[in-house]
This record gives structure tokens, sequence and C-alpha cells, in this order.
């Protein structure tokens, strides 16, 4: 299937402490992102990479930090979790001129 | 304020109802796209827009550059249709991300 597949789905862990989510698309897009969904469901950008270079960083702390091994992956690293890190966090994909596709979440709390 | 407002923010409507959600920006736009959130929490792409109307199925798009305006159109809703409507904008280049309005709830009642 093609598609943008992030992992884990649901994700619980102790404040301070450091996770990764993974993302990968097989769509042959030439850019990934990284957005946030707040507890209000508001959605807002906060990495994009295109040809592994970052484009934007949208007032993101630096504990957050996106690492790009290849085109078709974006994973999203957390040092340190603070409880107000809590949201969901969803994988997009996208090519010039064309639409988005989305990977399916991934529900962070922090306990 | 948001750079893109949707209206209106809760709708509730009758199954066979025709839909209007309606979505401004202040930003200058390279293009404008709906997308659709169900309540599993999946993210939908319907439709990119930078100018004129669109059709997909009883989903229809339309955009006024000049306005700053788009709408999008369910018609003979159904409660399958029940989602969050979401308006965002594509204001830069061909890698800037999206700038997104709050969404629109909406219901279908059988």
């Amino acid at each position: 299937d093609t598609a943008v597949s992030q992992t884990p789905k649901y994700l619980v862990t102790q404040m301070g402490n450091d996770k990764s989510i993974k993302c990968e698309q097989n769509l042959g897009h030439d850019t990934m992102y990284w957005y946030k969904q707040d507890s209000k469901k508001f959605l807002k950008i906060m990495f994009s990479y295109n040809n592994k270079e970052l484009i934007i960083n949208e007032t993101v702390p630096n504990r957050f930090s996106p690492k790009s091994p290849d085109k078709a992956h974006l994973n999203l690293h957390i040092n340190s979790l603070e409880l107000g890190d809590s949201a969901v966090y969803f994988c997009a994909s996208s090519r010039t001129h064309y639409g988005y596709t989305f990977g399916s979440g991934t529900r962070l709390t922090v306990v | 304020k948001n750079e893109v407002e949707q209206s209106p923010q809760n709708l509730t409507a009758q199954e066979g109802e025709f839909i209007t959600i309606n979505c401004s920006y202040s930003v200058g736009i390279s293009a404008l796209h709906w997308l659709q959130q169900h309540p599993g929490g999946g993210i939908v792409s319907l439709f990119m827009l930078s100018s004129g109307k669109k059709k997909h199925g009883r989903l229809i798009a339309t955009i006024n550059i000049q306005e700053k305006h788009s709408s999008l159109h369910i018609t003979a809703s159904h409660p399958r249709d029940s989602a969050v409507y979401i308006c965002a904008a594509h204001s830069g280049g061909g890698a800037d991300g999206l700038t997104f309005g709050k969404g629109t709830h909406l219901i279908i009642q059988p």
C-alpha cells in the first residue's frame, strides 16, 4: 500500500524521558512534515524537510529534533519530555503542486 | 487572530441537507486545502485549490482569490459525512507547511 506510516500509534511516557516517533512514506514525495495537534484539535506546523534540508522550524523548543536518514523517512526525536508535549503528532508528505498525505497520527501522553 | 478563519465552528444538520462551510484567509496563498478529520483521528486531503472550483462526488470546493475566500459544499449530506472539516492555506514555496483554520465540526443526523 502506498501511504505515510508512522509509529507508534500511542505513546505513554513519563516526564523527563526521551522518545522518538518514526515516519516513512513510499509515495516518492519530495517534502515531509511534522504537525502537532493540541488538545483543542488545532493543527500547527512543526518542521518540514525537503531533500534532507530543514525548511521550517516554527517556534518549536529545541528539545524537538527531526532526523531524516533519507528522503522517505522523517523521524521526530523529543528529549526531556514535558506535560505540555502531550498532543497528537502527525507526519505528512507532499509533492510540489500536489496535495498532502497524512499519517494516522501518534497520540503522545506525558504523565 | 488566526490567519485562516473558518465558519461555522459547529454545524448540525439533517440527512439530505445542503451543507456549506466557509473559509477566509488573510495571507497570500499558492494553494488552499480542504481536509477531513474523522472521529478516529485520521486526516484525509479532500481538495487542493488555487483557482475556480473542484468537484468530487458530493463534495464541491470553490475559491475566490480576489476575496480570499473559499467554500466547501456537501450535497445530499449523509451521517457518514460527520467529521471535522479543516481549511488550510499553503502560503509559500513548495516546501512550506500549511496554516490551518480551527476546523468545522459537522454532525449529520439521520
